[in-house]
């Protein structure tokens, strides 16, 4: 496709399961973002991948939270024993290079529910 | 430590007249801001964006402008028409190890009234 797609578009789980949150960038983007967004919050950063570089994990709120990107292509995120304090819309964004004025384009996000 | 802020949490303005969202921030590193725009149920979608080495850019009905020394931006839409409803976030991003990544204000809703 043209955009950046995610899936589950929504998810609801029970405290204590694990899940699993999937970005498609798009294609030839070599830079990709995980954000989230709690109610009535801005975008959190999470994580960070650019080629095969070491990730930028500087803002993933605990050792629950993981995300793997395999090459330039899909990302997940995992979270494991969800808390309800983990309730958000997680997005997922790419961008072209490494160059700072590349434009951040993101996908429809995964609405998460822990209950 | 919120490092962007917009202190207007929503704004309701009259079809035809100006719209103005106003940003702030503490990070004097940031060297480059955006505007986006979010629609319920959809990502944000990029609007229009500014470096640090300018002070506005204006692209069709929408011009941002930066006030450096006070550390503010702002963006106007004129003539602001119903279409325009939506959270509207600004952005800034510093040269951090080459990461780029956006740090994001809370947004502002605004309502375009017919």
């Amino acid at each position: 496709g043209a955009g950046v797609s995610q899936s589950p578009s929504n998810k609801v789980t029970e405290k204590g399961k694990d899940v699993e949150l999937r970005c498609d960038p798009i294609s030839g983007h070599t830079a990709l973002y995980w954000y989230r967004q709690r109610l009535g919050q801005g975008l959190e950063f999470l994580i960070y991948f650019q080629g095969n570089s070491a990730p930028d994990k500087s803002g993933l709120p605990s050792d629950r939270f993981s995300a793997e990107r395999t090459g330039e292509s899909v990302s997940t995120l995992t979270i494991q024993r969800t808390q309800q304090e983990d309730s958000a819309v997680y997005l997922c964004a790419s961008r072209k290079g490494g160059v700072s004025t590349d434009t951040q384009y993101f996908g429809p996000g995964t609405r998460l529910t822990v209950l | 430590d919120q490092q962007v802020k917009q202190n207007s949490p929503s704004l309701s303005v009259q079809e035809g007249r100006i719209s103005i969202l106003n940003c702030d921030y503490t990070n004097s590193m940031f060297d480059y801001f955006l505007w986006y725009k979010k629609y319920p149920a959809e990502g944000p979608t990029f609007l229009i964006s500014i470096s640090s080495i300018k002070d506005k850019n204006e692209d069709g009905r929408f011009t941002v402008f930066l006030n450096k020394s006070a550390k503010h931006l702002s963006l106007h839409i004129v003539p602001s028409q119903p279409g325009d409803s939506a959270v509207y976030f600004c952005a800034a991003s510093a040269k951090d190890s080459g990461t780029y990544k956006y740090i994001f204000g809370t947004g502002t809703r605004l309502k375009v009234l017919a």
